[in-house]
């Protein structure tokens, strides 16, 4: 149990352009799910938090005009970056957790290698 | 949270326990102890956590201090697959934040 889906699992796109990126608990209900980048050598940056039917709570530094999160049921959340450029090159990983414990375990889905030229 | 310390890498012969240690001495009451593992280019995957008693499941064995200040997660006979990084993570009402965890090679 507890699986955590993500797609695309790779997207090489244009400067300019925008990537939309889901996430999709298979198995249980995320009533919170969460974003994290990846950058080489590095370990997981938390980007932002979203509740279901609430707006996104980004961490400071991350432009929420840049990564816009949607997450508008309990099995689906999206991240769009928007004019993506070459330095949001990123694995990027989703995180869902739900009412499967008390303590609300978090489950990653594979990650999202986003490559811009 | 809570921060914790690793060391940053630590090797183990394959088919031998692996036992990785963590502290995390400013733990609060309500903090759970989590662990987690990420394999090369994939999303990290949850192993174990604890409030205060010791944990054990399928993949592994979790050993908590009395004190809470520290642990020791335990992998019973390692393989080539367990090649990983282990990020041990106190956690209360708040999400995860990953430190640089321990980098465990399996040697064959």
């Amino acid at each position: 149990g507890a699986v955590v889906s993500q797609h695309p699992s790779r997207v090489i796109c244009k400067s300019g352009t925008s990537v939309k990126i889901e996430c999709r608990s298979l198995d249980f209900q995320a009533t919170t799910m969460f974003w994290y980048r990846q950058f080489p050598k590095q370990s997981l940056m938390l980007m932002a938090t979203s509740n279901e039917g609430s707006k996104a709570t980004y961490e400071q530094g991350v432009e929420k005009d840049k990564f816009l999160i949607n997450h508008a049921s309990l099995t689906l959340s999206t991240l769009t970056v928007t004019s993506a450029h070459p330095e949001d090159s990123s694995f990027y990983i989703c995180s869902a957790s739900g009412r499967t414990d008390p303590t609300d375990t978090q489950y990653f889905g594979p990650g999202t290698r986003l490559t811009v030229l | 949270d809570a921060k914790t310390t690793q060391p940053t890498s630590m090797d183990c012969a394959e088919g031998r326990a692996a036992n990785l240690p963590c502290n995390h001495s400013t733990i609060s009451g309500n903090e759970y102890v989590y662990w987690y593992r990420q394999i090369h280019s994939q999303g990290p995957q949850y192993i174990i956590h604890g409030l205060k008693n010791n944990e054990t499941n399928e993949m592994a064995s979790l050993i908590i201090t009395e004190d809470r200040k520290s642990s020791t997660l335990i992998l019973p006979h390692a393989t080539l697959r367990d090649t990983a990084v282990y990020y041990c993570i106190v956690k209360g009402n708040t999400p995860l934040v990953f430190g640089k965890g321990t980098r465990l090679s399996v040697i064959a």
